[in-house]
């Protein structure tokens, strides 16, 4: 693989139920990070990790959780998935998450929750 | 709080320049990023500023002025490929990226 990949690439989802999504990149980027983005808003950060075995809180991270186990994975879990879950999860990384430093985005995931 | 303005949607003309605006108001600065959307796909980046002025690569320039929290995107000879979302992005004083809500340009032949 080459860059970052995310699974699946889209879901429908029935309330309730738990889910993970995907990502893992191939670049040994330090830096992880997970997005929403919902139609007229800007991308919102939901969790990010600037290393393995570190995570934290962005804007939005109320019924989501992740884990960085490794340098390459970084899954977020939906535990009991609600309807304004809906949304385009686009997970991404850089080298350093620091200053000057770009991230680069996966193909993204469509989630529907119904 | 923090800020940030884009025009949401633009239309111009194959082969025309066209400048897309923003403006921001964030805790702390540390950068100004343009990434380039497709539909249904992925941001792509296209610039990074942090110091006031212009930069340019190939048919896109961007430029930055901290003191009024500014930055336009310039895009020369508009080709049709050119239709995307621009999103315009601020690192804050956590570097994490706050993000517009992204400009819609639509190109007409």
């Amino acid at each position: 693989i080459a860059g970052i990949t995310q699974a699946p690439t889209s879901q429908i989802l029935a309330a309730g139920r738990r889910m993970t999504l995907r990502c893992t990149q191939d670049m040994r980027h330090n830096a992880m990070y997970w997005y929403r983005q919902d139609l007229g808003l800007g991308l919102r950060l939901i969790h990010y990790s600037n290393t393995a075995g570190t995570t934290g809180k962005g804007e939005v991270p109320d019924g989501y959780s992740v884990s960085r186990a490794n340098t390459d994975d970084f899954p977020l879990t939906l535990a009991s998935a609600v309807p304004s879950q809906t949304s385009v999860y686009f997970c991404a990384s850089s080298f350093s998450g620091g200053s000057t430093d770009t991230q680069y985005f996966g193909p993204g995931t469509r989630l529907t929750v119904l | 709080g923090q800020n940030i303005d884009q025009p949401t949607e633009m239309t111009a003309t194959e082969g025309a320049i066209v400048q897309i605006n923003c403006t921001y108001q964030t805790s702390g600065f540390n950068g100004l990023f343009w990434y380039q959307q497709h539909a249904g796909e992925a941001p792509t980046f296209l610039s990074y500023n942090v110091l006031d002025g212009l930069e340019e690569k190939g048919r896109f320039s961007s430029f930055l002025s901290r003191s009024k929290g500014y930055s336009y995107l310039l895009l020369k000879e508009l080709q049709m490929k050119d239709s995307a979302s621009y999103l315009c992005a601020v690192q804050d004083s956590n570097y994490q990226l706050i993000w517009g809500a992204g400009t819609k340009l639509i190109i007409k032949p």
